[in-house]
């Protein structure tokens, strides 16, 4: 069975302290592994996709990296602004179209 | 507005009663993807539609729920009868090429 497990749940920073956030996936074929934001009472918003093991994607303070067991997204330096629960998606090659099966999301809070 | 209309933001009702949810997707895309976040959990796909057409509604409770995407209009997500354990937030998103899933901002049912 295609699953997505994020860890930690939730993860407390002070502003400037630098961490990772974990995705472990286990699919029957993967045609995309996906990173999302999701701020409170919003819709998830796209930061990245990655395709192959040993791709790296940017983006302001978070790079996000992927291996064939899991991703992380790594997050430098964070602002109270980055506050948000990050979600991780795969897209198997079992899921019709572009449906995709999601992780429960880490919730991040960095405090001044 | 080139983004993904959800339509209501907030619905409430009582046990037994239907609730319709509206999604009209990213201007010119035909195909539209239902999502389900109960709380505490992460996002499960539910259904995929192409335009008067139900691509994969594998992720859809077998009984109660419908959904359809009509030739003109937004597409509907309707949950007939409705009880307590269908309150949830429920968003619809549409798909850019190498951009992944627009989301809407969602519609929070709460059943009382």
């Amino acid at each position: 069975e295609d699953q997505v497990t994020q860890s930690p749940e939730a993860l407390r920073l002070q502003e400037g302290e630098s961490s990772s956030l974990n995705c472990s996936y286990t699919v029957s074929g993967l045609r995309g592994l996906f990173w999302y934001r999701q701020d409170p009472g919003k819709g998830p918003e796209f930061l990245f996709t990655l395709y192959s093991a040993g791709e790296e994607k940017e983006k302001e303070r978070l790079k996000a990296t992927l291996t064939k067991k899991e991703s992380f997204l790594h997050i430098t330096a964070p602002k109270p602004e980055d506050s948000a629960t990050y979600l991780c998606a795969v897209r198997p090659n079992s899921n019709s179209g572009y449906a995709l099966n999601f992780g429960k999301g880490t919730s991040l809070l960095v405090t001044p | 507005n080139a983004g993904v209309m959800q339509n209501p933001r907030h619905l409430v009702r009582r046990r037994g009663q239907e609730a319709r949810l509206r999604c009209s997707p990213v201007k010119g895309h035909s195909h539209v993807y239902w999502y389900r976040q109960l709380p505490e959990e992460g996002l499960k796909f539910m259904v995929y539609l192409q335009k008067e057409n139900i691509i994969d509604e594998s992720g859809m409770p077998k009984e109660r729920f419908s959904a359809e995407f009509p030739k003109e209009g937004p597409s509907i997500l309707r949950i007939q009868q409705v009880v307590r354990g269908d309150s949830a937030a429920y968003f619809c998103a549409s798909v850019t090429a190498g951009l992944g899933y627009t989301f809407g901002s969602g519609t929070r049912l709460t059943v009382v």
